[in-house]
């Protein structure tokens, strides 16, 4: 059973440009999460996905970034015109049932904006 | 907001010395969790914590939850090289990951 998996793992780009990030959640879990983490720092929550829903997207930026969890294909994290202040590890999780349960993380996307 | 801290930030040890690392929330906590994330690697989910005073056991792990579910502690007993890593807990019904004890191990 293959874990949570996250393409690219390494991603630049350079002021300005778009970053698309994806995730691919477990086999059967239908629930998705995304965290930024900066160097030397903790986990900061951006958004909940189930299914073709948004839960929870109160830890995202208002501009520029967008989450999508189509009924087909992976969790979407998109960066528009990013800025040095994006480059981060944005990490994907999943879970089976919800909130309440263990996730699993994906290896993360390692974002450097140039 | 609620706050989620972790003290300390940073732990260097002697290996085979014993380590811990405290939680704390600025309100009552439904559950907590732990999770452990290795040095250039991705958090890795250690044990869930759900009733008050509850203490769980993993090998040399020790997992605490408190009385009033605002705080909770994870101890390490005999640290080895292979704890090398950052140590997070979780509110996971608020989605808030605590600011971390990074252990670092003098072989």
């Amino acid at each position: 059973n293959a874990g949570v998996m996250q393409n690219p793992r390494h991603l630049v780009r350079r002021r300005g440009q778009e970053a698309r990030l994806r995730c691919s959640p477990m086999k059967g879990h239908s629930h998705v999460y995304w965290y930024r983490q900066l160097p030397e720092e903790g986990l900061k929550f951006m958004v909940y996905l189930q299914k073709e829903n948004i839960i929870d997207e109160s830890g995202m930026p208002k501009e520029r970034f967008s989450a999508e969890f189509p009924k087909e294909g992976p969790s979407i994290l998109r960066i528009q015109q990013v800025v040095r202040g994006d480059s981060a590890a944005y990490f994907c999780a999943s879970s089976r049932d919800g909130a309440y349960n263990e996730q699993f993380f994906g290896p993360g996307t390692r974002l450097t904006v140039l | 907001g609620q706050q989620v801290m972790q003290i300390p930030q940073y732990q260097h040890v002697q290996e085979g010395e014993d380590f811990t690392t405290y939680c704390n929330s600025s309100t009552t906590l439904s559950n907590i969790q732990w999770y452990k994330q290795r040095p250039g690697g991705h958090p890795v989910f250690l044990i869930q914590l759900v009733k008050s005073g509850e203490v769980k056991k993993q090998k040399r792990l020790t997992f605490q939850f408190g009385e009033a579910k605002k705080n909770s502690s994870l101890h390490i007993t005999a640290t080895q090289t292979t704890d090398v890593g950052t140590y997070f807990c979780a509110d996971n019904e608020k989605l808030t990951f605590g600011t971390g004890t990074r252990l670092t191990i003098i072989p």
